[in-house]
Formats: structure tokens, sequence, C-alpha cells
């Protein structure tokens, strides 16, 4: 079965940490995409991540991917209260035709 | 480039009624999925259409059906509505990218059934 986790799923944090986000994904993955959805809205592209060693940093979010452990990792560096949304991993993978499989999401709370 | 559009954004049906949903992908993206999203089961993908034809099919029912016309606009109809099809309708098109697909996201339907 193809399947996507994540972890945690609840995230409070003060402002100024550092933390990171697991997503796990089960199949053979051709690539792994991050998004950001703020409540009420849609899914925001963040990152997409293409081969294995692959990192890419945005501002305070810094996403990598080790194809072998089949593991990406989202790190935050100094919290502000704006990160404060919903962060999705999902695999895209080539399995029959192309897939994506979401992650259950993480709830991030920077609290002030 | 205008994004991913959706219309209506909000909706509200009564049990037994059916809708349909609307989503007008990016200029020159072909590639149309539809994902269900709710708090108790998350994101969950219905279908994507490629080329007017239904490439990809989700593990829903039956009511839920969709379609594509030739200028990549798509629809998605649910019939028999049930309080648990409450949700956040959310349409992505596609475009390929570095041997894979980039999805881009609409704003989504809000849709309550009563």
């Amino acid at each position: 079965e193809l399947k996507v986790e994540q972890n945690p799923l609840f995230l409070s944090m003060q402002e100024g940490k550092n933390y990171t986000i697991y997503c796990n994904y089960s199949t053979t993955s051709d690539r792994l995409y991050w998004y950001r959805q703020d409540p009420g809205k849609s899914l925001e592209s963040l990152f997409v991540l293409l081969s294995n060693g692959a990192v890419k940093q945005e501002g305070r979010l810094m996403a990598s991917l080790d194809t072998k452990a089949r593991l990406s990792t989202l790190h935050i560096t100094a919290a502000v209260h704006d990160l404060s949304a919903t962060y999705f991993c999902a695999s895209g993978t080539t399995s029959g035709t192309y897939k994506y499989i979401f992650g259950t999401g993480t709830r991030l709370k920077v609290l002030a | 480039k205008a994004g991913v559009t959706q219309t209506p954004r909000y909706l509200i049906k009564t049990r037994g009624q059916q809708v349909t949903l609307s989503c007008s992908p990016i200029s020159g993206h072909r590639s149309v999925s539809w994902y269900q999203q709710t708090p108790g089961q998350g994101l969950q993908f219905l279908f994507e259409y490629f080329s007017e034809t239904q490439r990809n099919k989700g593990n829903f029912p039956g009511r839920f059906s969709g379609r594509q016309f030739s200028n990549s606009r798509s629809e998605m109809n649910v019939s028999t509505l049930e309080l648990g099809d409450s949700a956040l309708y959310l349409c992505a098109s596609s475009l390929p990218r570095d041997g894979g697909y980039e999805q881009y996201f609409g704003p989504g339907t809000r849709l309550t059934v009563t």
C-alpha cells in the first residue's frame, strides 16, 4: 500500500526555537513535495525535492530528502508566528500512472 | 498567469441533492486532479483527468464523478449527497516537470451538506 506518514501531527513551539517535521514514505518515490496550508485556504507549494541528498531552503524553512531511508524532513529555524500553518508532504510516484500520495499533515502553532 | 480557479467557493446543500463543482486549470495545463479534504480523513485523492480522459481514480463511491472538457476545464459531480460529503474540495492542475508533475492548487470549494 502506498503510504506517507508525517510526525508529529501537532506541534506547538515557541518563537525563536528550531524544530523538524518528519515525512516517511513507503513507496519508491520519484520526488517529494512539501506544501503549506493556512486555515480555510488552499495548498501552497513550498519545495520539490528531486533526488537523494537534495536540500532546498527558503527563509526559515529547509527541506531535505534521503531516498535510501525514504525520509524527508522539513526543518524550521528560529520560528516566527507567521509560520503557523499545516504542513503537508506528498510523495509523487510513477506506479502505473503518476500519483500523488499526501501525508497526514503537521499542524504547527508558533507561540509568541 | 492566472491561477487555478474554482467555482463556487461556498455551497450549502441538503441531503439527497446533487452538486456540480467547476475547476478551470492554469492555461496550458492538461491534467486536473480533484481532492476531498476533511478534518477526519485528511486529503484524499478523488480522480485525475488528462485530455478529457480519467487517468486515475481514488477509492470513492460511484456517487462521485467527474469530467473534463476540451479546454481542460473540469467538473466534479456528487449525487445523492450525504452529511459526510461536507468537505473542502480542492482542484489541482498539473504541468509536467522534470519527469513528473507539479501540482498547483485552486482555492477550493467548501461544501456543507445539511
